[in-house]
């Protein structure tokens, strides 16, 4: 079974610039978050999808942050424009629907995306 | 609000010994689930252990265990024998009735051979 694909690993950009952050979560998985650490912060949780509808984005900081799941499949992080605290490292982690707590709700991570604006 | 306190920001142990990471956590709800991740340097999150709320019994995964104290509010890691792949970030969350994680600042781990 592949895992949850983050890309890019690494983006470095300028301040205005825009990002796009890409998630593949596990086939199968309804359940898609995001989440990022920013200057070895604690990890804060962004928002959640649950297929293609916004369960909850109440962690998004601005609206510079722009996140959709075409389809309920894969889902994408716009910044724009990227400001220089918007620099850490950006996970995306997917789940099945099921028993809350279950087993099968335990989330699987990508390896992240670390964002760097100069 | 949820918050969760892990506060040592670095923590070294020789290589086969036995070393303990500390978490603190604050809730108001009756139910949750506590999680131990690890963030080694291919950054890769793993779930390392989890805890339900409910259970009396620390949970155990091989070589990893869990301290749990619910009255205390505890959370503490047990890694046994030490190896030199358990170096990584570690990190102690928990679940709010939202489905969303509340996560520590993270322990670094240093592995000494």
């Amino acid at each position: 079974e592949a895992g949850v694909t983050q890309f890019p690993s690494h983006s470095v950009i300028e301040k205005g610039q825009t990002v796009t952050l890409r998630c593949d979560p596990i086939s199968g998985h309804d359940n898609l978050y995001w989440y990022r650490r920013v200057m070895g912060k604690e990890i804060k949780f962004l928002l959640h999808f649950v297929k293609e509808s916004k369960q909850d984005e109440s962690g998004m900081p601005n609206n510079r942050f722009l996140a959709e799941r075409t389809g309920g499949t894969y889902s994408t992080l716009k910044v724009q424009p990227a400001e220089l605290e918007d620099s850490g490292v950006y996970f995306c982690a997917s789940s099945q629907m099921g028993v809350p707590f279950s087993g099968a709700n335990v989330l699987t991570f990508g390896a992240g995306s670390r964002l760097t604006v100069l | 609000a949820q918050t969760v306190t892990q506060s040592q920001p670095e923590m070294s142990v020789q290589e086969a010994e036995t070393v303990t990471l500390s978490c603190t956590y604050d809730t108001s709800e009756s139910d949750y689930y506590l999680f131990w991740y690890k963030q080694p340097p291919s950054r890769q999150m793993i779930l390392v252990i989890r805890q339900e709320a409910y259970k009396q019994q620390n949970a155990t995964e091989n070589r990893f265990s869990v301290n749990f104290q619910k009255a205390a509010k505890s959370f503490s890691l047990k890694i046994s024998d030490s190896q030199l792949g358990d170096a990584a970030m570690y990190f102690c969350a928990i679940m709010d009735s939202n489905y969303q994680l509340i996560w520590g600042a993270g322990t670094k781990l240093i592995i000494k051979p």
